[in-house]
This record gives structure tokens, C-alpha cells and sequence, in this order.
């Protein structure tokens, strides 16, 4: 079937506005995760959901950052008030119900540009 | 608490010989391994993954890692690069910390295998 989705595939936006990510996993995939993939910081964990809920939000930065998932499928990641080292590329993950040997399939990215 | 160390930020072979990207890891729990790759501009495609079952572990394009605990490491090896392997790899560990069986991943910082002809 098809893969992770994520939109948009770039952004732009000006220092100070709102943006929305959004991520489609897998059908099926109970486990989603966002990690973000910068210059200076490589690639590091954001957030994870089992079905809607967010049992580790450890990774998001800020309060700038928060992220929902509803019925189970569909997530967004929502940045408030963007800031210059907000740029990077965020990437959505998902997994059938979470174990050790569980594999995660990564969407394409949304690249983030803030000026 | 867990960690991952690509040892060599940048590996450039021609085509036509061995491959070996280097990684070191540090685990409290017993992990699972990873390692996957990124070509420009795409998502990051799984090549292999080690979760305590035999300790060489074949991948996908003629890639292979074995894992050695004694030494931490889980180096990437494939025994004839290819033009279409220049990428940027990740070597990446999950633990299962105490009972916490959700997979947060942590990354290297990643390796750029340039090909040659």
C-alpha cells in the first residue's frame, strides 16, 4: 500500500508566523513519531503517539511546538510564532503496534523555511 | 540512557571495492539496531535491522552488519560498492528501557559514502 505521506513538501514562512505539518501514515500503523533533521543538531526525536495519544513529548523544544493526532491516523505538528532555527527538514514516522522489532517507515519530509 | 557514534563523518571508496561504515553504540538495555539510508532529497529507506536474533544481519542492496557486543558496534559492510550507494547512512538505536517498550529512535550523525568510478 502507499507509504507515509507528508504536506507540505516545503514551506516557506516568515519569523514570527504559525505553520502546520501534517503526516498520513500507513493504514494501520498505530505508532507514529515525529523527529526533525537540522545542520547543527542532526536528526533528533520530537514527539511519538500511540493511536491519539502522547505518551513521550519529550523531544519537542518549546511550548512553540505541539502536535495532535485524531482518529488515530492522521497527525499534526503546529509551530507558533516560527523562529529563524526552526528551519529543518521534519520527517513523520509510523509503525504497526510497538515492540522491539517493530520497524518505522519514514514519510519524504517537510522542509521548513523560516525567514 | 543510549547513544549512537558514527565514527567516520564522511567514507569515499570507487566502485567496485569493499564498503565499511563504522558504528559504535552505547545501550543500558539490550538494543535494537538499525541502519538506514537517505539519498538527496528522499525519505530515509531501512536498509537492515538487528533485534537479538543472529547477529549478522543482511539488509537490502547487498548490505550486511553484524552486531558484536563484546566490541558495541554494528559496522555496515558491503563488499562491492555501487555508483547507486552514494548516500548519506545512519546507524540508529532503540532500547527497551525498563519495561518501556516503545521504539524512540536515536540517531548517528550520519555518514556520506561517496562512489567513484
Amino acid at each position: 500500500g502507499a507509504g507515509v505521506s507528508q504536506s507540505p513538501s516545503n514551506k516557506v514562512t516568515e519569523k514570527g508566523k504559525d505553520v502546520e505539518l501534517r503526516c498520513d501514515p500507513i493504514s494501520g500503523h498505530t505508532a507514529l513519531y515525529w523527529y526533525r533533521q537540522s545542520l547543527g543538531q542532526g536528526l533528533e526525536f520530537l514527539i511519538y503517539f500511540q493511536g491519539n495519544s502522547a505518551p513521550d513529548k519529550s523531544g519537542l523544544p518549546s511550548d512553540r511546538f505541539s502536535a495532535e493526532r485524531t482518529g488515530g491516523s492522521v497527525s499534526t505538528l503546529t509551530i507558533q510564532r516560527t523562529q529563524q532555527e526552526d528551519s529543518a527538514v521534519y520527517l513523520c514516522a509510523s509503525s504497526l503496534p510497538d515492540g522491539m522489532a517493530a520497524t518505522q517507515y519514514f514519510g519524504p519530509g517537510t522542509r521548513l523555511l523560516v525567514l | 540512557a543510549q547513544s549512537v557514534t558514527q565514527l567516520d563523518s564522511h567514507v569515499s571508496v570507487s566502485e567496485g571495492t569493499p564498503v565499511l561504515l563504522r558504528c559504535n553504540y552505547s545501550s543500558s538495555y539490550s538494543p535494537s539496531l538499525f541502519w538506514y539510508v537517505q539519498h538527496p532529497n528522499k525519505g530515509l529507506q531501512l536498509l537492515l535491522k538487528y533485534t537479538s536474533a543472529a547477529t549478522l544481519v543482511k539488509g537490502i542492496n547487498g548490505f550486511e552488519a553484524e552486531f558484536k557486543k563484546s566490541e558495541t558496534s554494528f559496522h555496515l559492510t558491503k563488499p562491492s560498492a555501487h555508483m547507486s550507494d552514494a548516500a548519506e547512512y545512519f546507524c540508529v538505536v532503540r532500547t527497551n528501557a525498563g519495561g518501556t517498550s516503545y521504539g524512540k529512535l536515536t540517531f548517528g550523525q550520519g555518514t556520506i559514502l561517496t562512489v567513484h568510478p
